[in-house]
C-alpha cells in the first residue's frame, strides 16, 4: 500500500454511544500511533504500539478510550460512551522503527452530537 | 511534562515575501524536533533536526536548531499560494512514550 489509510474518513454518532475507528499502516512499519487534534488545538498524542511490546497509553485520556493492534497490521481505536468533547479528527501514524519518522494518515473526524 | 511552544500563531503575507515560523520546547531529555506541514488533514514531514547549528534544506524551505536557546525556526522564502497551511512543530523526547509532544502550529496563509 501506498501510506496509512484510515476509516471511516468521517463519522457522525450520537452521545453516548461507541465508536470504532481504524487505522492500516505502512506495510512493514513496526510502529503504529494514534493522535487526537481537537478544533484549533495542537495533535495530543494518544497511545503508541510497537511490534508485540504492550502499547504504551499514557496519552490516552480516559478509560472510556482503548485500541488494540493485530500484529504488526491494523489498529482499531474504540471510545465508549462517546462525549461531546470527544470530537475531533483522530490521526493514525506509523514509522518503520520506533524513533523513526512517523508518516501520517488521512485521519478520521468524529463528530459526536 | 513536555512543552513545544510555536509563534505566531498565524501570520498573513503576501505572495513572495519570506516567513519565519518559531517553535520552542521544554522537554526531558531532547531527541529530536521535526517539523510538519498540514492541508486539510494529514500532516507531511518536512524536516527533522537532532543536530544543533546545522541547517536542513529543501527548496525554498529552511530549518534550523538551537539547543542552547531550546529553540528551532523554520523559514519560507519566495513564499507561494500552496504554501498556506498550518505548520506544526513536534519535539521527541527519549523518554517515556515515542509520541511526539506537538505545538499548536502557526497558520499561515498567502495572499496572491
Amino acid at each position: 500500500g501506498a501510506g496509512v489509510s484510515q476509516s471511516p474518513s468521517n463519522k457522525v454518532t450520537e452521545k453516548g454511544k461507541d465508536v470504532e475507528l481504524r487505522c492500516d499502516p505502512i506495510s512493514g512499519h513496526t510502529a503504529l500511533y494514534w493522535y487526537r487534534q481537537r478544533l484549533g488545538q495542537g495533535l495530543e498524542f494518544l497511545i503508541y504500539f510497537q511490534g508485540n511490546s504492550a502499547p504504551d497509553k499514557s496519552g490516552l485520556p480516559s478509560d472510556r478510550f482503548s485500541a488494540e493492534r493485530t500484529g504488526e497490521s491494523v489498529s482499531t481505536l474504540t471510545i465508549q460512551r462517546t462525549q461531546q468533547e470527544d470530537s475531533a479528527v483522530y490521526l493514525c501514524a506509523s514509522s518503520l522503527r520506533v524513533r523513526e519518522t512517523q508518516y501520517f494518515g488521512p485521519g478520521t473526524r468524529l463528530l459526536v452530537l | 511534562e513536555d512543552k513545544v511552544v510555536q509563534s505566531p500563531l498565524s501570520l498573513v503575507v503576501h505572495e513572495g515575501d519570506t516567513v519565519t515560523l518559531n517553535c520552542s520546547y521544554e522537554v526531558t531529555n531532547f531527541r529530536s524536533l521535526l517539523w510538519y506541514k498540514q492541508e486539510k488533514k494529514a500532516p507531511t514531514f518536512l524536516f527533522m533536526l537532532t543536530s544543533s547549528g546545522i541547517e536542513k534544506k529543501s527548496g525554498r524551505l529552511s530549518s534550523i536548531l538551537d539547543k542552547k536557546e531550546l529553540s528551532s525556526i523554520l523559514n519560507i522564502t519566495a513564499t507561494q499560494t500552496g504554501d498556506s497551511a498550518i505548520y506544526l512543530c513536534a519535539s521527541r523526547s527519549g523518554g517515556g512514550a515515542d509520541g511526539l509532544t506537538f505545538g499548536k502550529g502557526t497558520h499561515l496563509i498567502i495572499q496572491p
